[in-house]
């Protein structure tokens, strides 16, 4: 199956500040990429679709301009999480698909404090 | 909205068998039947998919009832790292925008 990464894996930040979380498809080209969200004791949320050389799809609910999405390369989409509050505090995973198949990364935990 | 329904937990001794059931009474023809689980602070793992045959592989078996309007995922010798949250979805045949639902959290004791 295909290696997804995650970088940071884990991140502390001050309220107000951004941050970045960067997705790496390891083994192979991924024109889409995923990006979901996971609250304490819950199910994952789809955020929005990231698609390499276009605008990211936002699922309903999610302010596209507070989560930046960029997919520059067949291999790396970045989540930038703008001016983040504590509410932003999450688990944030994405995904890549590839052989027919759909693969996870191993998720980064974003605390703001 | 997920597609599915499943038992919000379930325990399993270790070494017995877990079964763990899913509802897709509204399942489409183009739609397959994906389990994935999720161990605490992971991301989730593909475990097993299938259309309507039923499936096995190194992890699982997947039993889909002939109408289709439910399955049952199998591991036939659970240990306490199986222990997890278990996703039950249903998606389109190319298809990968995945929505999950609550999962059956799993609980393997020894």
């Amino acid at each position: 199956g295909a290696v997804v990464s995650q970088h940071p894996s884990w991140v502390i930040c001050k309220s107000g500040t951004s941050v970045k979380i960067e997705c790496r498809s390891l083994d192979f080209q991924a024109t889409t990429m995923f990006w979901y969200r996971q609250f304490p004791k819950q199910s994952l949320m789809l955020m929005a679709t990231s698609n390499e050389g276009s605008k990211a799809t936002y699922e309903q609910g999610v302010e596209k301009d507070k989560f930046l999405i960029n997919h520059a390369s067949l291999t790396l989409s970045t989540l930038t999480v703008t001016s983040a509050h504590p509410e932003d505090s999450s688990f944030y995973i994405c995904s890549v698909t590839g052989d027919g198949e759909q693969f996870f990364g191993p998720g980064t935990r974003l605390t703001v404090l | 909205d997920a597609k599915t329904t499943q038992p919000t937990s379930m325990d399993c001794a270790e070494g017995r068998a877990a079964n763990l059931p899913c509802n897709h009474s509204t399942i489409s023809g183009n739609e397959y039947v994906y389990w994935y689980r999720q161990i605490h602070s992971q991301g989730p793992q593909y475990i097993i998919h299938g259309l309507k045959n039923n499936e096995t592989n190194e992890m699982a078996s997947l039993i889909i009832t002939e109408d289709r309007k439910s399955s049952t995922l199998i591991l036939p010798h659970a240990t306490l790292r199986d222990t997890a949250v278990y996703y039950c979805i249903v998606r389109p045949t190319g298809g990968f925008k995945t929505i999950f639902g609550a999962g059956t959290r799993l609980f393997v004791k020894a």
